[in-house]
């Protein structure tokens, strides 16, 4: 099955400044990746994806990357605003119905 | 709301008892799901259930019971659990499998075994 992997487990930056969580992902058949973002008490809600046709996608201060070669995807905010500290949850998919989650990374952006 | 609804938010029960969690959607969607999700460990898939037929069964233990009377409802029947099941048990739901659109979660249930 497929083994997703999620660096780093929690995360630190400055206002202002840029934070990247990376995945990676074992089975070469998965074709979609999604991000989630998940706030304290509240549910895991999806802020992005990619499909393996794209390699980049931005939505204003959010952009995943995916090298499909090297089986990784990473998600990139610029700008990052106390309003981003939350749980990210990045996810493969390989046209099922399921998805394989990564561990989770904690982020946390001091104003 | 987006559609999702979970209930009941906070369930404490003892490891005797018998009870069930409930989660609805209202987005027209054909799949339902439950996870299970634990401090410092991925999201664990558990049932699936699309077009109202279980398709997925990712060795759960018996004691959790799934149900999908119709499209739009889906139970988690839980009965002479463990202490290890205390956990934030997530519904989500999809539309024409998961990788087209992704999921809607539900807010979850905050599951706790005394």
């Amino acid at each position: 099955g497929e083994n997703v992997e999620q660096h780093p487990s929690t995360l630190s930056v400055q206002e202002g400044d840029s934070a990247v969580i990376k995945c990676t992902y074992s089975d070469s058949a998965s074709n979609y990746f999604p991000w989630y973002k998940q706030e304290l008490g509240k549910r895991p809600q999806l802020i992005i994806d990619i499909r393996s046709n794209v390699g980049e996608k931005k939505d204003q201060r959010i952009a995943v990357t995916l090298n499909k070669t090297a089986k990784h995807f990473s998600l990139h905010i610029t700008e990052t605003q106390p309003e981003d500290s939350a749980v990210y949850f990045c996810a493969a998919s390989n046209s099922g119905n399921q998805f394989y989650f990564g561990t989770g990374t904690s982020l946390t952006v001091i104003p | 709301e987006t559609g999702v609804t979970q209930t009941p938010r906070h369930l404490v029960m003892g490891m005797t008892n018998k009870k069930s969690l409930k989660c609805e959607q209202h987005l027209g969607h054909n799949a339902m799901y439950w996870y299970k999700q634990s401090a410092k460990k991925p999201l664990e898939l558990m049932f699936v259930y699309s077009l109202e037929e279980r398709v997925e069964n990712n060795s759960v233990p018996s004691r959790f019971s799934p149900e999908c009377p119709n499209s739009s409802h889906l139970f988690l029947h839980l009965h002479t659990l463990q202490p290890e099941d205390s956990a934030l048990y997530l519904c989500a739901s999809s539309q024409d499998g998961a990788t087209n659109y992704g999921y809607t979660f539900g807010s979850g249930t905050r599951l706790t075994v005394v």
